[in-house]
């Protein structure tokens, strides 16, 4: 069965600095990939999504995340964190031939100090 | 506007209650899914519906079947509520071809 790993489950970061969270899978056939985002008391949001073409992908809030095949990654990037980015992260996978399903990571708690 | 919508925000019940969460999409969306969201498991997926009557088992779906009368609404039902399955609750849509999923705002469910 699928798996989805994010290696951080908690960050702690100061306002301005960067923020890399990982995320890797086990499915080795066609994918697509997410990334969302639960701010505290809100629903999940979608941050950003790669189906095809190019690997690097943005998405809002000036994230971006890079699609490595060959390490079945798919880590969240944002050069410099603000506090409003305080939040839950998930990443999620779909595979193709498994139809719509999609599955979940555990989730990284992002906590930004201003 | 896309928008899913769960029937309760809050909601608490007894051990051994039948506990019935509704979503309804306003997307005209093939697909709908139901996730429950635990600290630091993420989101697991108890049962989707790619079709009208049509549902599949998820990873957990034991202590909980589905419903999909009409393309718009799907409801997650507990025959005999449990304390283990005191969660946050989460309904999904998405177009059939894989689209996005959007989300509904969840439902906290206790279970005393």
């Amino acid at each position: 069965a699928q798996s989805v790993s994010q290696h951080n489950h908690h960050v702690i970061l100061s306002e301005a600095a960067s923020l890399e969270l990982g995320c890797n899978y086990s499915y080795g056939g066609t994918v697509n990939l997410f990334w969302y985002v639960q701010y505290p008391g809100q629903h999940l949001q979608l941050l950003l999504k790669y189906f095809s073409g190019d690997p690097l992908v943005k998405g809002i809030k000036g994230f971006e995340a890079e699609f490595i095949k060959s390490k079945f990654s798919f880590n969240l990037r944002k050069p410099s964190v603000q506090w409003s980015d305080t939040a839950e992260y998930f990443c999620a996978v779909n595979e193709e031939a498994a139809g719509n399903k999609l599955t979940f990571g555990g989730g990284t708690r992002v906590l930004v100090k201003p | 506007d896309v928008k899913v919508t769960q029937s309760s925000r809050y909601l608490v019940k007894r051990t051994g209650e039948k506990v019935f969460l509704e979503c309804v999409q306003d997307m005209d969306h093939e697909n709908m899914f139901w996730y429950r969201q635990d600290p630091g498991l993420g989101l697991r997926l108890i049962y989707f519906s790619y079709d009208v009557k049509m549902k599949e088992k998820g990873d957990i779906p034991e202590g909980y079947s589905v419903s999909r009368e009409k393309k718009e609404r799907f409801s997650l039902i507990l025959e005999s509520a449990s304390t283990n399955q005191t969660s946050m609750y989460l309904c999904a849509s998405s177009t059939l071809a894989g689209g996005v999923p959007f989300f509904g705002p969840g439902t906290r469910l206790t279970v005393l």
